[in-house]
């Protein structure tokens, strides 16, 4: 499969914990973000990165958030001090760079 | 400010008839929009896209039209088959050279036999 991959595709966690997902684009494809989708919403931005420099943070971000991609590939987003609000959907796109983005399956996040 | 919504959160087709999604924008700026499918537990499947250079484009058994001047997307599916029920959404890119795609709360397709 040469698609967007997703790991893990569930997590369950106790409050306070940290987690981080990771994501692997579409070779080739220099840009990367992540979004985070909740029941019945569609998706909203969280960051992207065209190789390895992120671009842009949505101010959804909070400080408990961290995004990287350190050579330009894959991807991971950590989670610190987890809360029940971040129990969410986290998906990850990549995109050649012609806005065309193509997402992963998703991280299923539950936050007890 | 900006945001992407629908008209109608769920549709009901008949399987073989033709399905019509609507959705509007409020960002006059968008350049670039783009129609994903949505399958319970999965990530959003491209559909097809259009550039506001365009008014209208077509694929396979989908057709997408953007009029700019009222700002509204449609999402037009012939011969409706039930593997066409999922949440579809449309998103836009907000303004020129915006990477981030903003999307709507999505429109439940219902196709029944």
């Amino acid at each position: 499969d040469t698609g967007v991959s997703q790991d893990p595709r569930h997590k369950i966690t106790k409050r306070g914990q940290n987690v981080t997902f990771r994501c692997d684009p579409i070779s080739e494809h220099n840009r990367l973000y992540w979004y985070r989708q909740t029941l019945g919403q569609g998706p909203e931005f969280l960051t992207y990165f065209q190789n390895e420099a992120q671009l842009e943070k949505s101010r959804l971000l909070s400080d408990r958030f961290s995004a990287e991609r350190p050579k330009g590939s894959f991807s991971t987003l950590e989670i610190q001090r987890t809360e029940q609000g971040d129990s969410a959907m986290y998906l990850c796109a990549s995109s050649p760079g012609n806005n065309e983005q193509f997402f992963g399956p998703g991280t299923r996040l539950t936050v007890l | 400010g900006e945001s992407v919504g629908l008209h109608l959160p769920t549709l009901s087709v008949q399987e073989g008839d033709n399905s019509i999604i609507n959705c509007a924008y409020s960002n006059s700026a968008s350049d670039y929009f783009i129609w994903y499918k949505q399958e319970s537990g999965k990530g959003p499947q491209f559909i097809i896209d259009i550039r506001s250079n365009m008014d209208k484009r077509q694929g396979q058994r989908v057709t997408v039209l953007l009029n700019k001047t009222v700002k509204h997307l449609s999402l037009q599916i012939a011969a409706t088959q039930p593997g066409d029920s999922a949440v579809y959404f449309c998103a836009e890119n907000g303004a020129y050279n915006t990477d981030k795609l903003i999307f709507g709360t999505g429109t439940r397709l219902q196709v029944f036999p």
